[in-house]
């Protein structure tokens, strides 16, 4: 069993708005992810981290940014929110497991831009 | 460039009516392939990993196997609750960046009553 938790599940905000999203992990992972993903679409990843002060940009471009401060704690905010963010937005982390790192999934957090 | 096809994009089924998902991947050196669960509004739960060609794992009502251009997810007898979109994503040797997954979009299972 995954223990990762985001925060919020829903969050409805207007256009400029400045908003963090929160993902915590207490498994002692090193790796965590942001995905994007719109209902119905692949899952996009948007940022990565390999462990403390790492953060990279994923395949999809994002104006999101991160950080990693602590090992358990990977937040993703977005300055200024457009109607274009509305996604949901997916945390994930892993460790290494045999030949590969396996990623487990937050619940999400469901964002609406009006 | 690592890519995953999956089908059929949706399947309906009767409950108790067994059938298969084909998840189709091309990869420069399979690191691993993945199948997850994801329920509507939830994050992908882990279902398996698979690692080389020939080889299969089963839960519950679910096996997963993998050939060296496909793998396979057999739902048998399955039940209203195996009801889910089910993904299948790769990771390759070669992935310099973070161990990413490239995933497939997916196929939506319904299982009726």
């Amino acid at each position: 069993e995954a223990d990762i938790y985001q925060t919020p599940r829903y969050l409805v905000i207007g256009t400029g708005k400045k908003i963090t999203l929160e993902c915590s992990q207490t498994m002692g992972h090193d790796k965590m992810y942001w995905y994007q993903q719109d209902p119905g679409m692949e899952l996009h990843l948007i940022h990565y981290s390999y462990g403390v002060n790492s953060t990279e940009k994923g395949d999809l471009s994002s104006e999101s940014t991160v950080s990693r401060i602590r090992t358990e704690h990977f937040p993703l905010t977005l300055e200024s929110a457009r109607p274009s963010h509305t996604s949901q937005y997916l945390c994930a982390s892993s460790r290494r497991q045999g030949y590969t790192d396996t990623q487990y999934f937050g619940p999400g957090t469901r964002l609406t831009v009006l | 460039e690592d890519q995953v096809t999956q089908s059929p994009e949706a399947l309906r089924l009767q409950e108790g009516e067994s059938s298969s998902l084909n998840c189709s991947y091309t990869v420069s050196g399979l690191r691993g392939l993945f199948w997850y669960r994801q329920d509507p509004g939830k994050g992908p739960e882990f279902l398996f990993t698979l690692y080389s060609a020939g080889e299969e794992k089963e839960k519950e009502r679910l096996k997963a196997t993998l050939t060296k251009k496909e793998s396979f997810l057999h739902i048998t007898a399955p039940k209203p609750e195996d009801s889910a979109t089910y993904l299948c994503a790769v990771q390759a040797w070669n992935n310099n960046a973070g161990n990413m997954l490239t995933f497939g979009g997916g196929t939506r299972l319904m299982v009726k009553p």
